[in-house]
């Protein structure tokens, strides 16, 4: 039973647009909300996080949007960059046991 | 200074064999967890270790198992190795508390055939 969904397996963005990346999740002990960006032959790399306390978190060209009433969150990169082009994962963390779970991952292309 | 790092980087193993993947975390770094990862799919939660003792478990079979050592490094077995189990095996560390983001190594890609 999948606790945190990303839809969309990918998605293609022209280069200087907004790209918005969906996540859905079912856990409401979840307290934390993540984004990892992930490069082929790399481990995950931490992009971005907020807390269930609050909706938004930026940090430069993201922005991450929390309705936890509708169990959904969202990434916005603005303005995409080709270097953007990797996998991004959502994840949640369960406080009781620290321990964090990912989403499918949504394939991000931004073209020039 | 070093991130986590993970050996070997490549392994190829043959079915009903048992395997031991190593991880060093980041100095400072207490937890460290392993996840999978399959291709075409987001990374599995198998362990997490937080000084020494098992904080979390994911649903995989007694084949795996793990151990965390003084200096907080840790091993990854896997016995009796089966073509399902070849993937990623991605180690990752953390502080622990509220911060939440976990520091990934490149993995290690396990071939089963």
């Amino acid at each position: 039973d999948q606790q945190v969904k990303q839809n969309s397996p990918s998605l293609s963005v022209q280069e200087g647009r907004i790209s918005i990346l969906n996540c859905d999740y079912t856990n409401s002990m979840f307290d934390y909300f993540l984004w990892y960006k992930k490069y082929p032959a790399e481990g995950p790399t931490f992009l971005i996080s907020i807390s269930s306390i609050k909706d938004k978190n930026e940090d430069g060209r993201f922005t991450v949007f929390l309705n936890k009433s509708a169990k959904h969150l969202s990434l916005h990169i603005v303005p995409s960059q080709p270097g953007d082009s990797a996998v991004y994962f959502c994840a949640a963390r369960e406080t009781s046991y620290d321990k964090v779970i990912f989403g499918p991952g949504t394939s991000l292309s931004v073209i020039p | 200074d070093a991130g986590v790092t993970q050996s070997p980087t490549h392994l190829i193993k043959t079915r009903g064999q048992q395997v031991t993947l190593r991880c060093s975390p980041i100095s400072g770094h207490k937890s460290v967890s392993w996840y999978q990862q399959v291709l075409g799919q987001g990374p599995q939660f198998i362990f997490q270790y937080y000084e020494k003792e098992e904080r979390g478990r994911g649903n995989f079979p007694d084949r795996f198992s793990a151990r965390q050592f003084p200096n907080y490094s840790s091993e990854l077995n896997v016995n009796a190795l089966l073509l399902g189990d070849s993937a990623l095996y991605l180690c990752a560390s953390t502080l622990g508390g509220p911060i939440g983001g976990y520091t990934f190594g490149s993995g290690t890609r396990l071939t089963v055939v």
